[in-house]
């Protein structure tokens, strides 16, 4: 069966410009997650969906990060006016409920580098 | 505030000994503490899960171990191989609530 997917692979922009994440999660799980990884660094949790809601979204880094999720399904991660300091890898994650019992199951990522 | 230390960032070890990793936390409870490895490049990958009322869990050469009172889990490999050469990431959870990760220890197993 298919795991999580995530698209583009890696994206390099420029200072400035607006770019899209994508993540196809496992079918059927409710629960998804993006997560941020700085070179070296641990995992820096962004914003979980449960189906397409997002109950907090006070881990997104400004005003600048947006995410939704429709369908239950494909999420979406944008980030306007791209800095230098978002260059990072964005991992998006998916699981059958939340937190708890659940094991995550990670995609290989998006990395993103900003000119 | 909740918070999750993983106090060794790089551990060496030999081939064929135990590696031991720790993973101590604060406010959470209940905790629902899981362990990941993570490779360079790539997504973690879930290893094992163990409740607040379980004392030790095993998989394969696994061991994981969870003590509420020192609120600290220690995550074992025996007879450790370079293959386990990887970075591992504690994760804490209370109830329904997302998981949040440790900083993770980068195992370097020599031959």
């Amino acid at each position: 069966g298919a795991g999580v997917s995530q698209s583009p692979s890696n994206k390099v922009t420029e200072k400035g410009k607006d770019v899209e994440l994508r993540c196809d999660p496992i079918s059927g799980h409710t629960a998804l997650y993006w997560y941020r990884q700085s070179l070296g660094q641990g995992l820096e949790f962004l914003i979980y969906f449960q189906g397409n809601s997002a109950p907090d979204k006070s881990g997104l880094p400004s005003d600048r990060f947006s995410a939704e999720r429709t369908g239950g399904s494909v999420s979406t991660l944008t980030i306007q006016r791209t800095q230098q300091e978002d260059s990072a890898v964005y991992l998006c994650a998916s699981s059958s409920g939340l937190g708890r019992n659940n094991e995550q199951f990670f995609g290989p990522g998006t990395r993103l580098t900003v000119l | 505030s909740q918070k999750i230390e993983q106090n060794s960032e790089a551990l060496n070890i030999q081939e064929g000994k135990t590696a031991t990793l720790t993973c101590n936390y604060t406010n959470y409870s209940p905790a629902y503490l899981q362990w990941y490895r993570q490779d360079p490049g790539r997504g973690p990958v879930f290893l094992l899960l163990i409740r607040e009322n379980e004392k030790e869990k095993r998989k394969e050469r696994l061991k994981v171990t969870f003590d509420t009172t020192l609120k600290q889990s220690l995550f074992h490999i025996t007879a450790s191989q370079p293959a386990d050469s990887a970075t591992y990431l504690c994760a804490l959870s209370s109830g329904n609530t997302p998981l949040v990760f440790g900083k993770g220890t980068r195992l370097s197993v020599i031959a």
